[in-house]
């Protein structure tokens, strides 16, 4: 596609509830980041997929967070027991290659507000 | 740790002034650096970045960066200001040897008319 398209652009979820969200790369992309942003902070790494390998998940905050990317396009990042401290904008990003001069291109965004 | 500061949450610039937005940085080794931009409900946009070579960067919608090895700075800057520059300012940082870029906690820029 045109851009790095992520769904839903917003989420409520109850406490305890699990959530998935949905990102879809800009077709070719190798790599993909997620990156969890708290309201008024820059964006936090999470994990790093290149093609479906998932190379880096240092930045996954508690084992309630899991990310896949199966056949190297699509990507969904899965919380589980949501918890308030989960609410957060998450940003999916892909870039062409792994190098460290590649452009990352952003999605939108999934807002999520855990109640 | 390895880490990007951004020391103004906010930057006041009146339209046709210049403007600067401010970011050094904590990393070992040779990083690339990068600014982007955020506008309220959308994704961040690239602005520009520092690979190697000259100091003096020029990026997009007439912004520019100075990166200063000395100082580990990569300060934004752009001559005369327009008021659809209000916006919110990340600098990143990605260190040679990773893959993961480091965000600052952003800059918001706002011109006035």
């Amino acid at each position: 596609g045109a851009g790095v398209s992520q769904s839903p652009r917003y989420k409520v979820a109850k406490r305890g509830q699990d959530v998935a969200l949905r990102c879809d790369p800009i077709s070719g992309h190798v790599s993909l980041f997620w990156y969890q942003q708290a309201l008024g902070q820059g964006p936090e790494f999470l994990t790093y997929f290149q093609n479906e390998a998932q190379l880096d998940k240092s930045g996954l905050p508690s084992d309630r967070f899991f990310a896949e990317r199966p056949e190297g396009s699509v990507s969904t990042l899965k919380i589980q027991r949501t918890q308030q401290e989960d609410s957060a904008v998450y940003l999916c990003a892909s870039s062409l290659g792994g190098s460290g001069a590649n452009v990352l291109t952003f999605g939108a965004g999934s807002r999520l507000t855990v109640l | 740790a390895q880490s990007v500061a951004q020391p103004e949450d906010q930057v006041n610039v009146a339209e046709g002034n210049p403007l600067t937005v401010k970011c050094t940085y904590s990393v070992s080794g040779n990083p690339y650096l990068f600014w982007y931009v955020q506008y309220p409900n959308r994704g961040l946009q690239f602005l520009l970045k520092y690979i190697t070579g000259d100091n003096l960067v020029k990026g997009s919608y007439g912004f520019e960066a100075e990166f200063n090895k000395s100082q580990t700075s990569f300060h934004l800057k752009k001559p005369s200001a327009l008021v659809s520059d209000s916006a919110l300012y990340f600098c990143a940082v990605r260190p040679t040897a990773g893959t993961a870029l480091i965000f600052g906690k952003g800059t918001t820029l706002s011109v006035s008319s």
